[in-house]
């Protein structure tokens, strides 16, 4: 079955500490994106990748880090300087870069991300 | 600015219909998607309208009204499996955004029996 796999589903990080959350894709997609959930808020969009080795920031993307190495592949770390981690971390990929299109984005299940 | 308006919370029997409300104020439009989304999980995609009028899919129908900035999305016969929140998404021109949404808040909907 193709789809997308997020992990871990929790996470804990101490101060100080850099934590890395996965996503794979067994999708084909093209296009990645990573967003940040909290209560009574949208979905913000921290970073994205439209292609293999390129990536751009999102709305809210200091203290976060990522890269696109493969295409399955758009690993997100949330740094130390990221003050206020705890959050619900979607990842989501979609087919096509066409603007037109109705095509619209898979998500994972999730990583809940916590402070010690 | 950008900004998507929907209701907090709404509650609605089961069997029943429920209109859940999204209006939007953005730079562009390119097209908007309702995604539905249980507690602790994935949203799920459920319908997409870049033009004007109503979109039926099985119990669930989408409106949009691009001069009013305006999309509804209809639930009909309430299952309690539905019992959820409902996510409004708009895409924005594409010059600006590089085929990035912008997301409401969502609605949660209860459901009782």
């Amino acid at each position: 079955d193709g789809g997308i796999t997020q992990s871990p589903k929790y996470l804990f990080r101490k101060e100080g500490q850099n934590v890395t959350l996965s996503c794979e894709q067994n999708l084909n997609h093209d296009a990645m994106y990573w967003y940040r959930q909290d209560p009574g808020q949208g979905l913000r969009l921290i970073y994205y990748s439209q292609i293999v080795n390129d990536f751009q920031k999102g709305d809210i993307a200091e203290g976060y880090s990522v890269s696109r190495e493969k295409k399955e592949s758009f690993p997100l770390t949330v740094t130390s300087a990221q003050k206020n981690p705890t959050a619900f971390y979607l990842c989501a990929s979609t087919d096509s870069l066409d603007s037109y299109s109705n095509q619209p984005q898979h998500f994972g299940d999730g990583t809940r991300l916590s402070i010690l | 600015g950008q900004n998507i308006d929907q209701p907090t919370e709404m509650t609605a029997t089961e069997g029943a219909i429920v209109q859940i409300n999204c209006t939007y104020q953005t730079s562009g439009f390119n097209g908007l998607f309702w995604y539905q989304q249980h507690a602790g999980e994935a949203p799920t995609f459920l319908s997409y309208n870049v033009l004007d009028g109503l979109e039926e899919k099985g119990r669930f129908s989408s409106f949009l009204s691009r001069s009013k900035g305006y999309s509804y999305l209809l639930l009909k016969e309430l299952q309690m499996k539905d019992s959820a929140s409902y996510l409004c998404a708009v895409r924005d021109h594409p010059l600006d955004s590089n085929y990035q949404l912008i997301w409401g808040a969502g609605t949660k909907l209860i459901i009782k029996p």
